[in-house]
């Protein structure tokens, strides 16, 4: 079955770190991985995909099949980057259907 | 644009009773899901509606079922509610079928007693 797994529930950082927040995921054909954010009183909001390749606030992920990780990664943290950040797996094309991890907490300290 | 818009944003109901919860999509979104988040987890997908039809659907009984309208608006209902159906309910709408991205709404926090 598809599962996506997020190891840490909280993870603390002082500001200028480096920051990975884990993600490994099973499922037997080839997903589509994305990272959700959610600020502080605000909604859920896509972060990044990994067919887009990009660097959104200077986070980045990189899909690695043979590990079935996608680890989202900074090198320096900032106090804004402070959220609750979830991993998602879709089935790829034709769904909408997202499965979530149960998420990772980011407290970057001053 | 509003972006995807929810309500109401709070709802109490006793075990048994049945609710009803809205979503209206974000301009020019004709796709619309629908997750359940409780507490301390991710979001659980409970079904898809494009073009007024159920497309897909997650691991929920039958007591969660939905619609939508012509306006690509859509509804969650829930029949014979229980205590674990307390949640945080959330509304994504999106263009197409798994082309584009999925814009969340606020959600819907339901307490069941």
């Amino acid at each position: 079955a598809q599962r996506v797994t997020q190891p840490e529930k909280l993870l603390s950082v002082f500001k200028g770190a480096p920051v990975e927040l884990k993600c490994n995921y099973s499922y037997s054909g080839s997903p589509e991985l994305f990272w959700y954010v959610q600020y502080s009183r605000q909604r859920l909001q896509l972060l990044l995909r990994h067919i887009s390749r990009e660097s959104i606030k200077g986070f980045t992920a990189d899909l690695n099949k043979g590990e079935t990780s996608f680890h989202l990664k900074k090198p320096f943290a900032q106090e804004e980057d402070s959220a609750m950040y979830y991993c998602a797996l879709s089935e790829g094309y034709n769904t909408d259907k997202l499965i979530f991890g149960t998420g990772t907490r980011l407290q970057v300290f001053p | 644009d509003a972006g995807v818009t929810q309500s109401p944003t709070h709802l109490i109901k006793t075990r048994g009773q049945q609710v009803t919860l809205r979503c209206s999509p974000k301009s020019g979104h004709d796709t619309v899901s629908w997750y359940q988040q409780a507490l301390g987890q991710g979001p659980q997908f409970i079904f898809q509606y494009y073009e007024e039809e159920e497309r897909q659907r997650g691991n929920f009984p039958d007591r969660f079922s939905g619609h939508q309208f012509p306006n690509y608006s859509s509804e969650l209902n829930v029949n014979a509610l229980l205590l674990g159906d307390s949640a945080l309910y959330l509304c994504a709408s999106s263009l197409g079928l798994g082309r584009y991205e999925q814009y969340f709404g606020p959600g819907t926090r339901l307490t069941v007693t």
